[in-house]
């Protein structure tokens, strides 16, 4: 079965630090990447995805993830964090078929201090 | 135009009852998702429906667990004979699409807490 491992629990950063929040995932075919975004009292929502193609996938907010297919991984990253990208983070993945459900990771609590 | 919605926000209810919850998709949206998140994990999967039938419902952890779309718009999650380990985060999201892959647009989530 597919898994998600997300290394870091919580994540504790000044304004302006550089993000890079790890995902791993356990499948070894092809795969569809998603970053999940959960800000405090906001609903769950799409960050950026991968299908195919171009292996660094840029999002809203100007969040950015590679895919490196030889490490299994697909890591977010941000050049500069602000106070409000604190917020629960969830990398999720399915098979590329589609039609198999979404495999959540445990999430990564960001907080931004000032 | 309006999100996904649910209600109720939060339910308390005992061991051994029986609780409904209820998920109103986007308009027009033909797919329909559940997700369990537990304290502390991730949205699990539950089940899928396109259109009014279930198309995959095989994260459904037991035969209490039981979800319909009668009309193909709103959905309800039923759970029977409630443990206390069915406590968590129910939440509901939606896409128009036929594929997983779809972006999938969640709702704000029924807290279920099971004394």
């Amino acid at each position: 079965a597919q898994s998600v491992s997300q290394h870091n629990h919580h994540v504790i950063l000044s304004e302006a630090a550089s993000l890079e929040l790890g995902c791993n995932y356990s499948y070894g075919g092809t795969v569809n990447l998603f970053w999940y975004v959960q800000y405090p009292g906001q609903h769950l929502q799409l960050l950026l995805k991968y299908f195919s193609g171009d292996p660094l996938v840029k999002g809203i907010k100007g969040f950015e993830a590679e895919f490196i297919k030889s490490k299994f991984s697909f890591n977010l990253r941000k050049p500069s964090v602000q106070w409000s990208d604190t917020a629960e983070y969830f990398c999720a993945v399915t098979l590329n078929s589609g039609n198999t459900p979404l495999v959540f990771g445990k999430g990564t609590r960001l907080s931004v201090i000032a | 135009g309006a999100g996904v919605s649910q209600t109720p926000s939060n339910k308390v209810t005992e061991k051994g009852k029986y609780v409904e919850l209820r998920c109103d998709p986007i308009s027009g949206h033909t797919a329909l998702y559940w997700y369990r998140q537990s304290l502390g994990q991730g949205p699990e999967f539950l089940i899928y429906f396109q259109g009014t039938g279930a198309a995959d419902d095989s994260g459904l952890p037991n035969d209490r667990f039981f979800a319909v779309r009668p009309e193909g718009s709103v959905s309800t999650l039923k759970i029977q004979r409630t443990e206390r380990g069915d406590s968590a985060v129910y939440l509901c999201a939606s896409s128009n699409g036929t594929f997983y892959t779809d972006t999938q647009y969640f709702g704000p989530g029924t807290r279920l807490t099971v004394l």
